[in-house]
């Protein structure tokens, strides 16, 4: 069965500080594919990144970047220069590779201070 | 393009009371689905659909139903509403790639 593990419950920063978000999954596909999204306090879902198991690279957008590392099935996120406004509840998830049953892990608070 | 649209955006049942959570989408996408986030929680997915007629059961369907008539629509239906059942309710779809789109929630209080 797939899983996906966020070990970190809430984290808080000072705003400016660099914050890494963990996550580390379960699977016995070879291909699956690997999301990260963000919940603001109002509540909706935001789609942050997708990454398909067959592209190892790492990504970086503006301040957001991930790591993607299959030998330890982990694809962390990285805030640079937090601001208060990435406070949110931060999904990883997981779904097969035809895309069905997207599994999400428990989320982690981030609270970025002023 | 609106997207997904989740209706009602809020509820208050009573235990025992029945009702339907809507969810439309725009996009022509195939593949639909119900997702309830418990405080503190990760998504759980309740069912899902991969076109019009088909459904298929989640990890956590004990006490809904669906059905899939239309490609636009995939309504879910609550029984006999049970406190257990108070969550925020997301309705997804997908075209064929793995890349969902996320209504904005329904939050659901059974007292």
């Amino acid at each position: 069965a797939q899983k996906v593990t966020q070990a970190q419950t809430e984290i808080s920063v000072v705003e400016k500080e660099d914050v890494t978000l963990d996550c580390v999954y379960e699977t016995r596909d070879t291909t699956y594919y690997l999301f990260w999204y963000k919940q603001p306090p109002s509540g909706e879902l935001v789609f942050l990144i997708r990454r398909n198991s067959f592209d190892e690279q790492n990504e970086i957008s503006g301040r957001y970047s991930w790591n993607f590392q299959k030998s330890t099935s982990s694809f962390n996120f990285t805030i640079t220069a937090s601001q208060v406004v990435d406070s949110a509840v931060y999904f990883c998830a997981l779904s097969e590779a035809n895309g069905n049953k997207l599994v999400f892990g428990a989320g982690t608070i981030l609270r970025v201070k002023s | 393009n609106a997207g997904v649209t989740q209706t009602p955006k809020f509820r208050i049942l009573k235990i025992g009371q029945s009702m339907t959570l809507q969810c439309t989408q725009d996009m022509n996408h195939n593949y639909m689905y119900w997702y309830r986030q418990d405080p503190g929680m990760g998504l759980k997915l309740i069912y899902y659909s991969v076109g019009a007629g088909i459904t298929d059961k989640g990890e956590v369907p004990n006490g809904y139903n669906v059905s899939r008539s239309t490609t636009e629509d995939f309504p879910l239906r609550l029984e006999l509403a049970a406190p257990s059942q108070t969550s925020v309710y997301f309705c997804a779809s997908r075209a064929g790639s793995p890349g969902y789109t996320f209504g904005s929630g329904t939050r659901l209080t059974v007292v």
